[in-house]
């Protein structure tokens, strides 16, 4: 069955350093998403990105963060200057064409910022 | 706006008794509704959806939701709980079938007793 894969699965970096996330979205998906979870709370949502911009983007969202969809099968979240308030889990998500609704999560990536 | 609240941040139950997890919703449009499980260190997986077809809805393992519009509620039941169920559940609520966002409730962390 196919399945959204991210890398790396743990993620530890210093503080004021980038950090690029990478996620293989379902490979006949188009619509690809970013959330994440501090520890302890809830799922939030990050970004959406259809048709190679962004559709949507949270208050969370801001300059230091970034997406990209590099090639036609990796996308991409890069935190430009990480704080210490990044750490969490982030999921990529992905869905398709038909029922757009439903999104389909990775693993996560779990970022410590020291 | 939307949003999404599960009362009981913690539920336990014994094994083989009834599982009962809340979810309300505020939405201004039809919404869709989602439940996922996430089991220990693993990412989010899709336990069964409303998409404005029949309000009860059958998911993965033997769970299932009921749609109740005039009290806009979605709850998890189960009829018998095993001690795989033990999991993180997490309500979800989307207001358009377009790719947009997911707004998650704060999850609700369900126990099994042997």
């Amino acid at each position: 069955e196919p399945e959204v894969t991210q890398t790396p699965s743990h993620q530890v970096t210093q503080m004021g350093q980038e950090v690029i996330l990478r996620c293989v979205p379902i490979s006949n998906h188009l619509y690809f998403y970013w959330y994440r979870q501090i520890l302890g709370q809830k799922v939030e949502f990050l970004v959406s990105f259809y048709n190679n911009e962004i559709s949507e983007k949270s208050e969370i969202f801001d300059d230091q963060f970034s997406v990209e969809r590099p090639d036609g099968s990796n996308f991409t979240l890069k935190i430009r200057s990480t704080k210490l308030e990044d750490s969490a889990m982030y999921f990529c998500a992905s869905s398709g064409l038909v029922q757009k609704e439903t999104q389909y999560f990775g693993p996560g990536t779990r970022l410590l910022v020291l | 706006a939307q949003s999404v609240t599960q009362l009981g941040s913690h539920v336990s139950v014994s094994e083989g008794a009834l599982v009962l997890l809340r979810c309300n919703y505020s939405s201004s449009v039809p919404p869709y509704l989602f439940w996922y499980v996430q089991y220990p260190n693993q990412g989010l997986q899709l336990l069964l959806k409303y998409t404005s077809a029949a309000t009860l809805v059958k998911g993965i393992n033997g769970f299932e939701a009921e749609f109740k519009k005039s009290e806009t509620s979605f709850h998890l039941t189960k009829p018998s709980a095993h001690m795989s169920d033990a999991a993180e559940y997490f309500c979800a609520v989307s207001e358009d079938n377009q790719g947009g966002k997911l707004i998650f409730g704060q999850g609700t962390e369900l126990s099994v007793k042997p």
